[in-house]
């Protein structure tokens, strides 16, 4: 049974540039939560996806934007690269309904230069 | 105010000794989940153990449980026997409103850095 599964692992961008983060959802779940986690921070809720529709937002600018396909994958945009962007970028997965526990990918390392 | 405090930013623990990581929480709501996660070096975070606030017994999973004091709003982790294996950073999070499914996010505490000692 195959976890969440995260690509790339590892991405260096420049400031004002865009990046693209993907996540796979693990088998049978239906809900994908993006979250931002800098060094030394727990991390921080940017965006659910549910149904293909963003089902909650936290405090995180128009910048951050996302998108949830058919298959239930998820992916993270994020538009004119911040130096302050430079994190670890948390996807996890759940079932809708109930305590809906989030299980964690391995995360992408973002680097903005 | 925090939501959630992790008031140990690091912590040493002898081999197959028991350890306790604090958690402290605040919300208004009735219904609400608490979760404690495991993050390795790696980065990738682990979940360990889920206490529901209207569970009246303490969870239990292998050699992890939870202390939960609804009381004093507190939810420790107990470690039973460390291994080597189990340092890691420690993070204690809340979702709130779970009855209604208004609140979607984990809130985090800041962490608490566990060493396991030979």
């Amino acid at each position: 049974d195959a976890g969440v599964t995260q690509s790339p692992t590892h991405l260096i961008k420049t400031r004002g540039q865009q990046v693209t983060l993907r996540c796979s959802p693990k088998s049978g779940h239906d809900t994908v939560s993006w979250y931002q986690q800098a060094l030394g921070q727990g991390p921080q809720f940017i965006f659910q996806y549910y149904e293909e529709e963003e089902r909650q937002r936290g405090n995180f600018p128009d910048r951050f934007s996302g998108h949830q396909f058919p298959n239930y994958s998820s992916e993270l945009n994020v538009n004119a690269l911040l130096l302050g962007d430079s994190a670890l970028y948390l996807c996890a997965s759940s079932i809708a309904g109930g305590r809906e526990t989030q299980y964690f990918g391995p995360g992408t390392r973002l680097l903005v230069l | 105010a925090q939501k959630i405090t992790q008031t140990q930013p690091g912590m040493f623990v002898q081999e197959k000794e028991a350890v306790t990581l604090d958690c402290t929480y605040d919300t208004s709501d009735q219904s609400y989940g608490l979760f404690w996660y495991k993050q390795p070096s790696s980065g990738e975070m682990i979940f360990l153990i889920y206490q529901g606030s209207y569970d009246e017994q303490n969870a239990t999973e292998g050699r992890y449980s939870l202390n939960f004091q609804k009381a004093r709003k507190s939810a420790n982790l107990v470690i039973s026997a460390s291994q080597l294996g189990d340092s890691a950073m420690y993070f204690c999070a809340m979702r709130e409103s779970i009855s209604s499914g208004s609140a979607r996010q984990l809130t985090f505490g800041s962490g608490t850095q566990l060493t396991v000692l030979p």
